[in-house]
């Protein structure tokens, strides 16, 4: 896991607050993508990301969510208005480029909603 | 949906080989077997991928028959910290659905003393 790094580790919010989640991908990596783990659940993709394109999204709620991987910068993924139920764990990965390349995950951001 | 199939849990005595089965009857021709595991409380690690050739590397070794219908996962000398969850993902090379991973329910294996 070393390389992708994802901060805050851990985040507390009360419902109808924003969060923000950060990932700076692994060096030389392009490729971003966000996956959301609740409580005693499996890993869920949430959306692929390359510099300034949103790739696939097809795993990210309707309202609420969003992300970015803009030219500069780390990748952001977005909960506004947050309830009880985004609570999760939420991990970021990179890989070189798309299909074909290993994709290396970070340690993860844990998200409380109180 | 993923598309493997893995026993829900299995034990292991410290030591010894742990052989992890993973079922992928419907691999296409451009689809590679991936593992990873997830220790509680981390993120997902990365172990070894292969296409249809035996894989080894410094983690594990990956068998994967010859129709690629299925594979195992070899860790040769389990340790307590292999207690983890493995996930056994087939991902498409090139094209398709831009590599993402899916993950199943994995396979729990508990590493005993």
């Amino acid at each position: 896991n070393a390389g992708v790094m994802q901060n805050p580790r851990h985040l507390v919010r009360r419902r109808g607050q924003e969060a923000r989640l950060r990932c700076s991908p692994m060096k030389g990596h392009s490729h971003v993508y966000w996956y959301r783990q609740l409580p005693e659940e499996g890993l869920k993709f949430m959306v692929y990301l390359q510099k300034e394109n949103i790739i696939d999204e097809s795993g990210m709620p309707k309202e609420r969510f969003s992300a970015e991987f803009p030219k500069e910068g780390p990748s952001i993924l977005r909960i506004q208005q947050v309830v009880r139920g985004d609570s999760a764990a939420y991990f970021c990965a990179s890989s070189p480029k798309g299909s074909g390349n290993t994709i290396y995950f970070g340690e993860g951001s844990w998200l409380t909603v109180v | 949906d993923a598309k493997t199939t893995q026993p829900p849990s299995m034990d292991c005595a410290e030591g010894r080989a742990a052989n992890l089965p993973c079922n992928h009857s419907t691999i296409s021709g451009n689809e590679y077997v991936y593992w990873y595991r997830q220790i509680h409380s981390q993120g997902p690690q990365y172990i070894i991928h292969g296409l249809k050739n035996n894989e080894t590397n410094e983690m594990a070794s990956l068998i994967i028959t010859e129709d690629r219908k299925s594979s195992t996962l070899i860790l040769p000398h389990a340790t307590l910290r292999d207690t983890a969850v493995y996930y056994c993902i087939v991902r498409v090379a090139v094209g398709g659905s831009q590599g993402n991973l899916i993950f199943g329910k994995g396979t729990k294996l508990s590493v005993k003393p």
